[in-house]
């Protein structure tokens, strides 16, 4: 079967560094993509992966081991605005998302 | 630009009845989805459309059908809703047809209570 996996729950400190794991099991692998989802709200596009290494974008990065089945979401300068769900997806052969549960990310100050 | 509307933003359904929930985008994207979203669990794909005309069953399609006349709606319907079907609904939209690996926008939700 398919699975993704990532922790349910994180807690930091505001202007520390976060890193949220996501670890996937999938028919094929056509990238993978992180949300960001505040509570009440929609999720939004974070970042996309389709090939291994590191993609950086502001105070978040994204990272891809496709051999390894493994990908990070790096969240630096953290500020309260960060605290929200953080959703990994993987698009398998059919290239439909596959979504983990999210962790919640609770900051504090 | 709205980008992704959705209504209601929530309704409180007794058990037996039919409901539509509604998509609307004006971003002229090729494909379309409606997600489930339950706690602790992740975004499960109900129906998705390629394109206006076509659709397609997700993971979890019983009791749900949708339909896509032209590009900017694609609505849901609960033919008998059921308490199972208590979630909040998500649609999206992508630009990729058949194929692609474009990213998904989300509408802001529809919060389903069924009693």
């Amino acid at each position: 079967g398919q699975n993704i996996d990532q922790p349910t729950e994180m807690t930091a400190t505001e202007g520390a560094i976060v890193q949220i794991n996501c670890t996937y099991q999938t028919s094929g692998f056509n990238g993978l993509f992180w949300y960001q989802q505040h509570a009440g709200e929609a999720p939004t596009f974070l970042s996309y992966n389709v090939l291994d290494g590191l993609e950086e974008k502001g105070r978040f990065s994204s990272f891809l081991s496709r051999s390894k089945g493994y990908s990070y979401l790096l969240l630096k300068e953290l500020q309260m605005k960060d605290s929200a769900s953080y959703l990994c997806a993987v698009m398998d052969s059919n290239y439909q998302l596959i979504w983990g549960a999210g962790t919640k990310l609770i900051i504090k100050p | 630009i709205a980008g992704i509307t959705q209504a209601p933003t929530s309704q409180i359904l007794a058990a037996g009845r039919r409901m539509t929930l509604r998509c609307t985008q004006d971003m002229r994207h090729n494909a379309m989805y409606w997600y489930r979203q339950d706690l602790g669990l992740g975004l499960r794909l109900i129906h998705y459309s390629n394109t206006a005309g076509t659709t397609g069953k997700g993971e979890v399609p019983d009791g749900y059908s949708v339909s896509r006349a032209n590009t900017d709606d694609f609505p849901l319907t609960l033919a008998s809703a059921v308490p199972s079907q208590t979630s909040v609904y998500f649609c999206a939209s992508s630009d990729s047809m058949e194929g692609g690996a474009d990213t998904q926008y989300f509408g802001p939700g529809t919060r389903l209570t069924v009693l």
